[in-house]
């Protein structure tokens, strides 16, 4: 079956990087688009980015772009998001989400990970 | 950038009874609308795609309808596992892709 697993979360100093990773199996990785998803404790959900099927097209939200990248793997069917500067505000669960069409870059979110805790702590 | 509002905050409900959620779009989305619920420690899971296409596996009491800027998921004879948080979000005009803010389903 599906299944997303995100890891690399943890305690992170303000300033510092992090790369999260999101490794995907019991479907054709390289057919679908793969989105990060965040949610700071107690808040709702906020789309962070999206990497399309096959890698050549990214895109951010606002409040992300130019601090985060996304990127993705098809020999290890991983999609990563690498975070730098982090602040307090990217505290958050960040979970990685499968669209449910093939090919398509923006879609519903058929498959979630069950989230890895980013802590932004000094 | 497309704005989601969800109404209410929360909907105080008893086992078996029928609500209704509301979600409303600043302009229109045609019908690139879903419905996630989320159950407290874990991930959102689909329920409604296309504003009213159930996802595999989502029971019929789960229902969407809804076109343009006026969306609303309705559950039928409430079950002890559907008290949760619901979230719309749009797929269209990306980007960005945006969810609503939620609506706490609670006993």
């Amino acid at each position: 079956q599906v299944q997303l697993v995100e890891s690399g979360g943890g305690v992170v100093q303000p300033g510092r990087s992090l790369r999260l990773s999101c490794a995907a199996s019991g479907f054709t990785f390289s057919n679908y688009a793969v989105h990060w998803v965040r949610q700071a404790p107690g808040k709702g959900l906020e789309w962070v980015a999206v990497i399309s099927y096959d890698g050549s097209n990214e895109f951010y939200a606002d409040s992300v772009r130019g601090r985060f990248t996304i990127s993705r793997d098809k020999i290890k069917s991983t999609v990563y998001l690498q975070i730098n500067s982090l602040s307090h505000e990217d505290t958050a669960v960040y979970y990685c989400a499968r669209n449910l069409e093939e090919y398509q870059l923006m879609s519903s979110f058929q498959h979630w990970g069950q989230g890895t805790l980013v802590t932004v702590s000094s | 950038e497309i704005v989601m509002t969800q109404s209410p905050d929360t909907l105080s409900v008893s086992p078996g009874d029928t609500v209704t959620l509301s979600c409303r779009a600043s302009q229109s989305v045609r019908n690139a609308l879903a419905w996630y619920q989320q159950r407290p420690g874990q991930a959102p899971r689909l329920l409604i795609f296309g504003a009213s296409t159930r996802a595999t596996g989502i029971p019929a009491r789960f229902s969407g309808s809804g076109s343009g800027t006026e969306f609303t998921l309705t559950i039928s004879s409430l079950q002890s596992e559907d008290f949760a948080v619901y979230y719309c979000q749009r797929y269209n005009n990306w980007p960005p892709l945006t969810f609503g803010g939620g609506t706490k389903v609670e006993i």
